[in-house]
């Protein structure tokens, strides 16, 4: 398979806890991107890499957040001490500089 | 998101034509995207196309944009049952990578 790769698919946890999220973007692919989507909704953009270089975080992104691409390749999202309000499917997407993005199957994080 | 619209519903049946429409505000949108997201799965990646076009089409798949009216939709030929799914429209700038979603269209198709 090579297309995008998230894991897990699924995530529940305690509130208070912190989680990480993975993503392994298509190869040769030097964008990745990460979107968070609730329920009726569509995606809405988080955070950006371009290489190793994280180059915009949205406002929705906030101190309790963090992502990371340290080689450029695969990405991880963090949250920290997570809130009812985090429950939503954490979506990640890479692209070919100015191509269009594509989307792996996500990581639905249940907060109890 | 706030910037881009789409009507929420769509029922159509098996064999007829289903069109989904979407509005968008932001006039420097360079590139406008039709993503098919499944049950618990993510968003495929069906057809864009550049603004600078009116129309594209992908076997089944036929998009208009009407760049004045900021209008887009996307017309399904021959509907299926594996059409059923949410449907979403998303426009992307050339300064601005990333994509900016309406809310999705259910289309659901009935025998």
């Amino acid at each position: 398979d090579t297309g995008v790769s998230q894991n897990p698919r699924h995530k529940i946890t305690k509130r208070g806890q912190n989680v990480t999220f993975r993503c392994d973007p298509i190869s040769e692919h030097n964008r990745l991107y990460w979107y968070r989507q609730t329920l009726g909704q569509g995606p809405e953009f988080l955070t950006y890499f371009q290489n190793e270089a994280q180059l915009e975080k949205s406002r929705l992104l906030s101190d309790r957040f963090s992502a990371e691409r340290p080689k450029g390749s695969f990405s991880t999202l963090e949250i920290q001490r997570t809130e009812q309000g985090d429950s939503a499917m954490y979506l990640c997407a890479s692209s070919l500089s100015e191509q269009p993005q594509h989307f792996g199957d996500g990581t639905r994080l249940s907060i109890l | 998101g706030e910037d881009v619209e789409q009507s929420l519903f769509l029922s159509v049946r098996e064999g007829d034509s289903s069109v989904i429409n979407c509005t968008y505000t932001d006039s420097s949108s360079t590139y406008l995207y039709w993503y098919k997201q499944e049950p618990g799965a993510g968003l495929q990646l069906l057809t864009y196309i550049f603004s600078n076009m009116d129309m594209k089409q992908d076997q089944r798949l036929t998009v208009l944009l009407n760049k004045k009216d900021k209008h887009l939709s996307l017309r399904i030929a021959d509907t299926q049952t594996g059409d059923s799914a949410i449907y979403f429209c998303a426009e992307s700038t050339q300064d601005d990578y990333k994509l900016s979603f309406g809310a999705g269209t259910t289309v659901t198709v009935r025998a």
